[in-house]
């Protein structure tokens, strides 16, 4: 099964700070996803990459920057963290082969912006 | 773009009872994959059950679903509900075409004794 794996596992920041949310796949996936989660809204896509130095804009990508490094390794920036970015985020990966591309997804994040 | 539509937010059931939550979806894609993710506490989704197939009913855990094309549904039913399904579910769709996955805003079930 695939291993999604991410870091921190819990961080507070204040508005204005600087974040940098990590994750890593171990299974040669293609895809990489990073998604938001919060309560009435469900899971919301804010980036993807279909490989390094890939990205694709997701559906709320407002406020994110992100950056694919390697095969295995997935990065979500907030450079000026605002209140309304306190979340849980979840990191995918998927193989995304004959078109089918089931989420692994890692631990997830929770982030505090005060 | 795409969508996917979960009409119930939260769904409360009695031990024993079925359970059908529904989803409905739309694509201009002809052949999407309908998947079913499932949510505990405290944990990360995973998938329960997936389908590219028209017609045709794909089953794990007790839980079943048959994707319909005609009717842009991929309905998730379970005979007797059990108290240790009580969790968050997500129906999603997969175009196939540019992998951006779209996720309903999903349905809470809490079964009770």
């Amino acid at each position: 099964e695939a291993a999604v794996t991410q870091s921190p596992r819990n961080k507070v920041t204040v508005t204005g700070g600087n974040v940098t949310l990590s994750c890593r796949q171990t299974n040669s996936h293609n895809y990489m996803y990073w998604y938001r989660q919060d309560t009435g809204h469900g899971l919301r896509l804010i980036h993807y990459s279909y490989g390094a130095g890939n990205l694709q804009i997701g559906d709320v990508p407002d406020g994110y920057k992100a950056t694919r490094t390697t095969q295995e390794d997935f990065f979500l920036l907030l450079e000026l963290a605002s209140p309304s970015q306190t979340s849980l985020y979840f990191c995918a990966s998927s193989d995304g082969a004959q078109g089918e591309d089931t989420q692994y997804f890692g631990p997830g994040t929770r982030l505090l912006v005060l | 773009g795409d969508s996917v539509t979960q009409t119930e937010g939260l769904v409360t059931l009695t031990e024993g009872l079925p359970v059908m939550l529904n989803c409905t979806y739309q694509t201009i894609y002809s052949n999407p994959f309908l998947f079913w993710y499932v949510q505990h506490l405290n944990e990360s989704p995973r998938l329960l059950l997936k389908s590219f197939t028209d017609n045709k009913r794909t089953e794990h855990q007790g839980f079943h679903a048959t994707l319909h094309k005609s009717s842009s549904s991929f309905h998730l039913q379970k005979s007797s509900a059990q108290l240790s399904d009580s969790a968050l579910y997500y129906c999603a769709l997969s175009d196939g075409g540019n992998y951006k996955p779209t996720f309903g805003k999903g349905t809470s079930l809490v079964v009770h004794p």
